[in-house]
């Protein structure tokens, strides 16, 4: 049973960058029917896609985001990765990594997601 | 601001029937991008509820139904139940600014 579990600090500091990784564990990553995304949720807010990877390091991010966040692949470590630069407390939120249910970044949902880490911003 | 509007709240007793709206526009549910629907139970992560407009993963309970008209969509929940007391979002793709998948403002289902 494919599980995924997002690591990383639970505290950045303003303006530094953020960086968390998601395991996929009990399946892999290198499939070529999937994507893998992050998906973030500020307090008591709603969610917001951050952007997606291909097992490949092809890429989609949200627009708004875009210029600030890079996403990489590790199929080594079975491992993908988000940064987010000059972050602010408005970047305050419950990080989600998850599992496109195909290939397609437009078309698919996300059916698989890992239990979230709050990542807060503060000094 | 999400592009796609969902009421914040809905509520039923047990055993009632509840929808959820999910409004779009021409950029994304109007374009024919697919909309999926999550149920978020408290401190837990979204479980995908419905996919492609109107599919149920495997082991979701067919008292959860999904439709898609114009640029719209509806989720409904059929014989309520206490333990489907949760927040609901929608999901699509938005092809407007340089292209993004899109969530909804989410709605709060509470049963009475």
């Amino acid at each position: 049973q494919l599980q995924l579990q997002e690591s990383g600090p639970g505290l950045v500091k303003p303006s530094e960058t953020l960086s968390l990784t998601c395991t996929v564990s009990g399946g892999s990553i290198s499939s070529n029917s999937y994507y893998w995304g992050w998906v973030r949720q500020p307090p008591g807010k709603g969610l917001e896609w951050i952007g997606s990877i291909y097992y490949s390091g092809s890429t989609y991010y949200n627009p708004s985001l875009k210029s600030r966040v890079t996403i990489s692949v590790d199929t080594s470590k079975k491992q993908f990765s988000l940064k987010l630069s000059s972050v602010t407390a408005a970047d305050t939120a419950v990080y989600y990594c998850a599992r496109h249910q195909g290939p397609t970044v437009t078309l698919d949902a996300f059916d698989i997601w890992g239990q979230g880490t709050m990542v807060t911003v503060s000094s | 601001q999400s592009v796609l509007t969902q009421p914040p709240s809905v509520s039923g007793a047990p055993g009632q029937r509840v929808t959820i709206s999910c409004t779009g526009s021409s950029s994304n549910i109007g374009a024919g991008y697919d909309v999926h629907w999550y149920q978020q139970l408290p401190g837990t992560a979204p479980k995908l509820l419905i996919y492609g407009n109107s599919n149920r993963p495997s082991g979701v309970p067919d008292r959860f139904s999904g439709s898609k008209s114009g640029t719209s969509a509806s989720l409904a929940i059929t014989g309520l139940q206490a333990e489907d007391e949760a927040d609901y979002y929608c999901q699509s793709y938005d092809s407007s600014l340089g292209g993004s998948s899109v969530f909804g403002t989410g709605t709060k289902v509470t049963v009475l």
